[in-house]
């Protein structure tokens, strides 16, 4: 089990281009998530999704994309990159159980970026 | 006030220390909370839940006071090892595995 695998680990992009984070986990959760990591700033939730086909908002999604084809893989795509989204992304998944209201999110490694 | 709020730290404490950290939240009506480790340039792991009752796993304790609205974290007979930071996590609403992370309390064990 490679669990949740990130690509790629770091990137360097100009302001106004875009780009796909990709994350894939091989554990067969429902659930995956994409938050962002600033310095002195707890992470937050960009966008989750609960199923292949769901997806839904979190806490900061402005600027940012995202799709769930399959149980595996929930891409993250930034469009007309800025400076402001600079930070380090991680990709997190988690399998929920009946009369649970949270299991453990097993996070990838992340993806360091930064806007110039 | 943040829903989630710790100390940055850092704790600088030396081997074999005992430390230990606070995390206050503000919605009473919340229902889970976890301690994650985060090691530098890596990402969060789970560390343990916090239970009601308090619990232990081996050198470490969590607790939480639902009356304080806050959490702890003690670590007894620290190791260099233990050098980390250690992320409070909430979840505020119930169900949809929604939770608020804190900024994390950076912990340097000292030689």
């Amino acid at each position: 089990n490679a669990g949740v695998t990130q690509t790629p680990k770091f990137r360097i992009l100009k302001i106004g281009q875009s780009m796909t984070l990709q994350c894939t986990q091989d554990m067969n959760h429902n659930y995956m998530y994409w938050y962002r990591q600033d310095p002195g700033m707890g992470l937050k939730l960009i966008y989750y999704s609960v199923g292949a086909g769901i997806t839904d908002k979190g806490e900061v999604p402005n600027g940012y994309n995202v799709s769930r084809s399959t149980t595996e893989d929930f891409p993250l795509r930034l469009e007309l990159a800025a400076p402001s989204q600079t930070s380090v992304y991680f990709c997190a998944s988690s399998f929920p159980t009946s009369g649970s209201s949270y299991n453990e999110q097993f996070f990838g490694p992340g993806t360091r970026l930064t806007v110039l | 006030r943040k829903e989630v709020e710790q100390d940055p730290g850092p704790f600088n404490v030396p081997e074999g220390a005992t430390v230990a950290f606070n995390c206050t939240y503000s919605n009473s009506a919340s229902q889970s909370f976890f301690w994650y480790r985060q090691d530098c340039r890596k990402e969060p792991k789970l560390l343990m839940s916090v239970y009601s009752s308090g619990n232990e796993d081996g050198r470490f304790t969590a607790q939480l006071n639902r009356a304080s609205q806050y959490i702890s974290l003690l670590i007894r007979d620290s190791k260099l090892s233990d050098s980390a930071t250690y992320l409070c996590v909430v979840n505020p609403r119930g169900g949809y595995q929604k939770v608020t992370f804190g900024i994390g309390t950076k912990l340097q064990v000292i030689p």
